[in-house]
C-alpha cells in the first residue's frame, strides 16, 4: 500500500549549515521517489525526483539518497539559506497518472 | 510563462452556501489534480482530470463535492451546502504528458465557511 512516514517532523538549523531530511516509505513499487517543499501561503513545489533504480541524484545544491534496502529516502540541502524555510513532503505515488500521497512533512527552519 | 493560477484565493461562506473554485492549469498540460489541505496537514488528493475526463474521483469526502473541467483545461470545484468542516485550502495542480509526479501546483484558495 501506499504510505510515507517522516523522521523528526521539525528540523532547526542555522544558516550555511547542512540539512538533512528524512522519510521512510512501504510502497516499493514506486518508479520514482519525490520531493517537494512548501512555503507558506504557497502551493507545493516540485524539487527533485529520482528513479527507483538509483541510489543517488544530485541537483542544485540539494542531493536525495535512496536506500531500498531499508526503504528509506533522504533530502541533503548544502549551505541551508533562509529561504529554505519550509516544510519538505516525500509524497508516495503509486499509480499510472501521478496520484500523490502526502502525509504530514517535516518542518525545516533556518535561524540566520 | 504563466504557471498556475487559481481564484479566488480568498472566499468566506456561511454554511450551507454553495462555493465554486477555479483552475487554470498550465497551458497543454493534460493531467489536472485537486488536493484539500487542512491547516497544519499535508495535501490530501481529491480527484484527477485527464483532458476533460474526470478518471479519478475517490477522493470526493462527500456528494456534495462535484468537479468538472468540460473543455480540458479551465476546472472547477464546487462544494455545495458547505459545512465548517470543508474550511480548508483547496490546492489545483497540473502536470504534463512526460512526468506526472511533476506537478505545477497553483498558490490555493483558501476556503473559510462560518
Amino acid at each position: 500500500g501506499e504510505s510515507v512516514g517522516l523522521h523528526l517532523p521539525t528540523l532547526s538549523v542555522q544558516e550555511g549549515d547542512n540539512s538533512i531530511i528524512n522519510c521512510a516509505y512501504s510502497n516499493s513499487a514506486s518508479d520514482y521517489f519525490i520531493w517537494y517543499k512548501q512555503e507558506s501561503g504557497k502551493g507545493p513545489q516540485f524539487i527533485i525526483d529520482i528513479r527507483s533504480n538509483m541510489d543517488k541524484r544530485q541537483g542544485q545544491r540539494v542531493t536525495v539518497l535512496l536506500n531500498k534496502t531499508v526503504k528509506h529516502l533522504s533530502l541533503q540541502i548544502a549551505a541551508t539559506q533562509p529561504g529554505d524555510s519550509a516544510v519538505y513532503f516525500c509524497p508516495a505515488g503509486g499509480t499510472s497518472y501521478g496520484k500523490l500521497t502526502f502525509g504530514q512533512g517535516t518542518i525545516l527552519t533556518v535561524h540566520p | 510563462g504563466a504557471g498556475v493560477s487559481q481564484s479566488p484565493r480568498y472566499k468566506v461562506a456561511k454554511r450551507g452556501q454553495d462555493v465554486a473554485l477555479r483552475c487554470d492549469p498550465i497551458s497543454g498540460h493534460v493531467s489536472l489534480f485537486w488536493y484539500q489541505q487542512a491547516l497544519g496537514q499535508g495535501p490530501e488528493f481529491l480527484t484527477y482530470f485527464q483532458n476533460e475526463a474526470q478518471l479519478d474521483k475517490s477522493g470526493l469526502p462527500s456528494d456534495r463535492f462535484f468537479a468538472e473541467r468540460p473543455e480540458g483545461s479551465v476546472s472547477t470545484l464546487k462544494i455545495q451546502r458547505t459545512q465548517q468542516e470543508d474550511s480548508a485550502v483547496y490546492l489545483c495542480a497540473s502536470s504534463g504528458r512526460t512526468s506526472f509526479h511533476e506537478q505545477f501546483f497553483g498558490p490555493g484558495t483558501r476556503l473559510t465557511v462560518l
